[in-house]
This record gives structure tokens, sequence and C-alpha cells, in this order.
């Protein structure tokens, strides 16, 4: 059974770095595209981006220039960068895995989530 | 950006009733519509994808339909388990959005 687990800081100053990890386990990181997302507490969804497995990425534009996200196969982990963090970035934040067919795509495994607040 | 809208915003129902809830997507998404519920306190969790592909594990009273730009979730015989906050999301253009999300009430 394929597990993810967020980890990271659950405070963070305004303007600096934002960084999560998540530890993969229970299944193989290939051909999967390895999503992150967050969502304000009592609010909607939103889609991060994701690194493929083979290392192509896809950024939301309007968090393109603050966000990095990288996956280290070596060590089953998916990593989240969000730099000059203000309020607005305080969220819960998922690590998704999705899958990608003919005509799909879809986020078929998540993280519990890791509340991230940004406050001095 | 493809925008995704949701109706209702909420809704009260009964164990037993069919639930319709449809997403509307502003441009053309193909078959790149997936549902999601989501439980207070818990991650989301995949009940349809490809408009109308079942996830595995998923109960036989969920379906999905639609195409183009307009897409239904339906529940047909509610079970307690079921009441939760179901999004829809298009994976067919970056950034994939989400809708604002459908909460079902008892």
């Amino acid at each position: 059974q394929v597990q993810l687990q967020e980890s990271g800081p659950g405070l963070v100053k305004p303007s600096e770095t934002l960084s999560l990890t998540c530890n993969v386990s229970g299944g193989s990181m290939s051909y999967y595209h390895w999503s992150w997302l967050r969502q304000p507490p009592g609010k909607g969804l939103e889609w991060i981006g994701y690194m493929y497995s083979s290392g192509n990425t896809n950024y939301n534009p309007s968090l393109r220039s603050r966000v990095t996200i990288s996956v280290d196969t070596s060590k089953n982990q998916v990593s989240l960068k969000l730099n000059s963090v203000t309020a607005a970035d305080t969220a819960i934040y998922y690590c998704a895995r999705a899958y990608s067919g003919s005509y799909w795509h879809y986020l078929d495994y998540w993280g519990q989530g890791a509340l991230v607040t940004v406050s001095s | 950006d493809i925008q995704m809208t949701q109706s209702p915003s909420s809704l009260s129902a009964s164990v037993g009733d069919k639930v319709t809830i449809t997403c509307r997507a502003s441009q053309s998404i193909s078959t790149y519509l997936n549902w999601y519920q989501q439980k207070p306190g818990k991650a989301p969790k995949v009940v349809i994808f490809n408009v109308s592909s079942l996830q595995s594990g998923v109960p036989s009273r969920f379906s999905g339909s639609g195409s183009g730009t307009d897409f239904t979730l339906t529940i047909r015989g509610l079970q307690p388990e079921d009441f939760a906050t179901y999004f829809c999301q298009q994976s067919y253009s970056a950034p994939y959005n989400f809708g604002p999300g459908t909460q079902v009430e008892i």
C-alpha cells in the first residue's frame, strides 16, 4: 500500500522559505507525477505543481516564480520549497501522487497534509 | 487558465437519497475530469476519474457523466459515510484547477 507522509516546520516567518518533505513508501516512484497541493483552512484546493519521475516539472503560473518541487528517488522523497512567503501562503499542504494515462491524470494517493502557518 | 464552477455549493439530503452535483469548465476539457471526496480533517480521496471511471474500492453507487464542459457526479442511495465535500478537478491543462466544492449535509 502506497503511503505518503509530509513533514516540515509548522510555522514560517514572512519573507522566509517554506520547506516541506514528503516521504513515499510502499511503491515505486517511477512513472508518476509527484504533486503538491494546498488548502487554506476552510477553503478550496489549489494545485501547486508536480515533478514527473523523469525530472520534468509543471507549476501553477500563479506560484511559478516562488516554487520548486524536486524528487529524490534514492530517498523516496518529494520536496517543496516556496520562497518569500506571506500570510496568504498559510494552508494545509498536501503531497500527492498523480497517475496519468492516455486520457486521464488524477491524484490517486495523498498524504495526510501538513499545516503551515506564516506568521512572525 | 481553465476555471471550474460547481453547483450547488451545498445541499441537504437524507440517507437513501439520490444526489446530483454538477461541474462546469470554462472551456472544453475532453475527458480530463476528476471528482474527489473530502471529509473534515482528512485529505481528499478520488472517487471518479476520466469523467466516469470508478476508482478502485469506491462503491458503485457513485457515478460520473458528461463531456466537453459539463459534468455530473451522482450518488444513488446516499449512505451516512457519503456526507462530505465533493470537488471536481480538471487535469486537461495546467494549472489543474478545482471547483469550489459542494458540501453534502444531512
